[in-house]
């Protein structure tokens, strides 16, 4: 069974504060992204990485950057929390070539 | 006019009949399509994928894929009360690693 984790499943931090979010998968797959998931506004890509070291922006990069040192885990950086970066963050993971991502259990983070 | 397109709901249907799901996308580009069933407070997860016009049938489920229309479809048969849940379509183009998601759909299946 492919298996996703995120290091928190709440967190509440304050404006200004850096926050890490952290992603592990098990499966050796090559792909991992970030999504951030609001109502009305449906999952939108932040930041996708295609191998270690390697990344790309998404749709909605700003305020955030991430970093992969090792295959299986894929860090969401934000320097400096807004409250306006208050939403559930959902990680997931795909092996190259195919299509199928697959979901961590999502961070809901509060920034007060 | 957002890329993929959803009626957000909620949409009803008694246990046992059929529940109809659409979504619409404006990138012509677009070759593959997706739907994924999110349960409340849950992560999405991947129930069907369609790549070419026609049906494709899993199990209950079917996926229509019109690429004329633009217009992707989700039926799902004999519906359950365990098939209550947001489902969100999404569409990717060859090549490109991104997935473009709706804002989902939520589905109540009343007993």
């Amino acid at each position: 069974d492919v298996k996703v984790t995120q290091s928190s499943r709440y967190l509440v931090k304050r404006t200004g504060e850096k926050v890490f979010l952290e992603c592990v998968q098990d499966m050796d797959h090559e792909n991992m992204f970030w999504y951030r998931q609001d109502p009305g506004l449906g999952l939108r890509l932040i930041y996708f990485s295609y191998d270690v070291k390697m990344k790309e922006k998404g749709d909605i990069p700003e305020g955030y950057s991430v970093s992969r040192e090792k295959k299986e885990r894929f860090s969401l950086i934000l320097e400096s929390a807004s409250t306006n970066q208050t939403s559930m963050y959902l990680c997931a993971s795909r092996t190259e070539g195919t299509d199928t991502q697959y979901f961590g259990p999502g961070t809901r983070l509060t920034v007060l | 006019q957002k890329e993929v397109e959803q009626n957000s709901g909620p949409l009803s249907v008694p246990e046992g009949a059929i529940a109809s799901l659409n979504c619409t996308y404006s990138d012509r580009g677009s070759q593959s399509f997706f739907w994924y069933r999110q349960y409340s407070g849950k992560s999405p997860e991947l129930i069907m994928s369609i790549y070419s016009n026609g049906d494709k049938e899993d199990g209950r489920f079917t996926a229509q894929l019109n690429k004329a229309s633009q217009y992707v479809s989700l039926l799902i048969r004999d519906s359950q009360p365990s098939d209550s849940a947001t489902y969100l379509c999404a569409g990717k183009n060859f090549g490109n690693e991104k997935l473009t998601f709706g804002t989902g759909t939520r589905l109540t299946i009343i007993p």
